[in-house]
Parts: C-alpha cells; structure tokens; sequence
C-alpha cells in the first residue's frame, strides 16, 4: 500500500543546532505539506511543494526551510534550532493541486532544549 | 484569511449516543471540506471528503454535511462506540491560487464512555 513516512518519529536537540526531518511519500503525489501542530494553534502550514524544485511558504516558514530533488521526498531543516521550535511536525501529500484530499503522515514530535 | 472553528472543543457522551460535530468557516469560496481523527500521539486519518457541489457524504456511521452559503458544516456519528474516542479536526482549502493547502480548525476532542 502507498504510505506516507516520517522520521525520525521522536528527536530531542539543542538550541542552535541544525535538524533535518525526513518525509517520504510513495503516493506518487506531486503536492507535498509541512504543518507543525501546537496547543493553541492547531496545525498551521509551514512550507509545501507542488512538485520537484518547487518550494513555498507557509503562514509559519522562518527558521524552517525544505527542499525538493524528487517526487517522493520532501525533508524539512531547521537551520539553527530554538526552543519556540519544539512542536510535532507533521508532513503531508496530496494528488491534486486544487482541493486535494490529503494524507498524513504519523508525525514527527520535536523537543529543542 | 480563512478562519475555521471547531464547537466544542471537548465532548464526552456515553456509548451508544449519536453526537454532532461543528464546524464553521469565515469565506464560503471554498472547493471542499475535509474531516479528519486523530489519535492521540498519531498522524491525521481522512474520514470524510465533501465537494462543494454535495451536501451531504456518508461512510459507515458517520455523516457530514455542507452547507457552503452559511459557512457550515456538522459531522454526524450514529451509535457512537469508545473506538470513536479520538480528535475531530475540519479543514478547507483557500481560494484556488492556494492549491491544495489547508487551513484547520483546533479540533474537538471527543470522548466516548463504555
């Protein structure tokens, strides 16, 4: 079955250090999703692609950034991380540009110290 | 910008109760609208997604409805079980420029006792 994959599932960092969370989809999709998910906030978007070499930001992109070499992948990197930073992550795919259904992945839960 | 909100933010029922679930939106220019679960510590699953065009989607127990003029839509659960124990979380696309992107209410957290 095609799924959706994060890792790593739980990571615990420093503050100022570099994280990377992978996300791996073998939907074949072309539309691909950050959100972080908080108390309070809810899910809130940080970054998406439509499809290979595009990037985008979301309502919630500084400090984070992601990059696109294929179909399937689309990791997202903290470049110096802080304590607002910790949250779950989650990253998502969708088969259609427009109003897509979209899948999850299972999250990744983030703890910057 | 596209507001979403979620009432309750928390519901508990005992078993066997059938329970509704709202969810609003502040600009109606919206292509569809998704529900989704979420378990504790788990990713979001896809319930239910209702086109613009429909007013009404059904799978197994559960029913949405949409009722775009007045910024509404409600999740039906018939027969609730403790398995349906779980977050209830609504969201809509943005105008068609936004893509597929999302915007999600908070949730209602619902709990349903044996």
């Amino acid at each position: 079955d095609a799924e959706i994959t994060q890792s790593p599932r739980h990571k615990i960092t420093e503050t100022g250090r570099q994280v990377t969370l992978a996300c791996h989809q073998t939907w074949n999709h072309n539309n691909m999703f950050w959100y972080r998910q908080d108390l309070g906030h809810g899910l809130r978007l940080i970054h998406y692609s439509y499809g290979v070499h595009d990037t985008n930001k979301g309502e919630v992109s500084d400090g984070y950034s992601v990059s696109r070499s294929n179909t399937e992948d689309l990791p997202l990197t903290l470049e110096s991380a802080a304590s607002s930073q910790t949250s779950v992550y989650f990253c998502a795919s969708s088969d259609k540009f427009i109003a897509g259904e979209l899948f999850f992945g299972e999250g990744s839960r983030l703890t910057v110290l | 910008k596209q507001e979403v909100t979620q009432i309750p933010a928390a519901l508990s029922v005992p078993e066997g109760e059938n329970l509704v679930l709202n969810c609003s939106f502040t600009d109606s220019a919206i292509y569809n609208l998704q529900w989704f679960r979420q378990d504790p510590g788990k990713g979001l699953t896809s319930l239910l997604l209702i086109q613009s065009s429909q007013r009404e989607q059904t799978s197994g127990r559960l029913n949405a409805s949409l009722d775009k003029s007045s910024g509404r839509s409600t999740l039906y659960i018939a027969a609730s079980q403790p398995g349906d124990s779980a977050t209830y979380l609504c969201a809509v696309p943005g105008p068609e420029t936004s893509g597929s992107r999302l915007t999600f209410g908070e949730g209602t957290q619902l709990t349903v006792n044996p």
